[in-house]
């Protein structure tokens, strides 16, 4: 079975630093791009960027480019995402997700579809 | 930036009713956008792709449609499990993936 599993839950004091990983399995880890997703409490979804673990190539979307790190082990299959200074504006729920592979639909390339999600890691940080 | 709205952000239905919900671009994005639903306290599931295609094991009452600017989702006829919130996703502008704000479907 093709899965993502995250972390589990942490609850962490203002300007603590953080590392929460999201582990793939049944498939190749290392040939897919994966994304993460913020979901602040009872928001929606907020795109933060992708890493290749096969080398670590990182893509930031600009609202969170220098506030978070990505980075992955291709050893292992672990993607990471990590804070080096928590603020209390970083509580929520974090997913990462899988990037299908390219495929050709109606002659076009379709590369942005996020078909495998883990079960998201909830981060809270509070004094 | 690609911005992405989609309207109405909540509705009320009744089980087997027929439901549209609709995604707009700020830009043309082609047929590139998906539709993932999420249901109370769970991780998003793609649910269609490419603007049209079901993904794999997904209801066929479940339907995509458009290009373009103009999206929509359509649930043929509402089921219990499908009380949820949707959100559309571009996947034009790499890498820059951005969701709609969401629309929540409840129960009349």
């Amino acid at each position: 079975e093709v899965q993502l599993v995250q972390s589990g839950a942490e609850v962490k004091k203002p300007g603590e630093s953080l590392k929460i990983s999201c582990k793939g399995s049944g498939y190749n880890s290392s040939s897919h791009w994966i994304g993460w997703v913020r979901q602040m409490p009872g928001k929606g979804l907020e795109w933060m960027g992708l890493i290749y673990p096969g080398d670590s190539d990182t893509r930031y979307s600009p609202s969170f480019q220098g506030q978070v790190t990505f980075s992955a082990d291709k050893s292992i299959g672990t993607a990471y995402l990590q804070w080096s200074s928590l603020k209390a504006s970083d509580t929520a729920m974090y997913y990462c997700a899988r990037r299908a592979a390219l495929t050709m639909v109606r002659g076009l390339i379709i590369f942005g579809t996020f078909d495998v999600w883990g079960q998201g890691t909830m981060v809270t940080v509070s004094s | 930036d690609v911005q992405m709205t989609q309207s109405p952000s909540s509705l009320s239905a009744s089980l087997g009713d027929r439901v549209t919900i609709t995604c707009r671009a700020s830009q043309s994005i082609s047929s590139h956008l998906n539709w993932y639903q999420q249901q109370p306290g769970k991780a998003p599931k793609l649910l269609i792709f490419a603007a049209s295609t079901l993904q794999s094991g997904v209801s066929s009452r479940f339907s995509g449609s458009g290009s373009g600017t103009h999206f929509t989702l359509t649930i043929s006829s509402l089921q219990p499990e499908d009380f949820a919130t949707y959100y559309c996703q571009q996947s034009y502008i790499t890498p820059l993936f951005t969701f709609g704000p969401g629309t929540k479907v409840e129960i009349k």
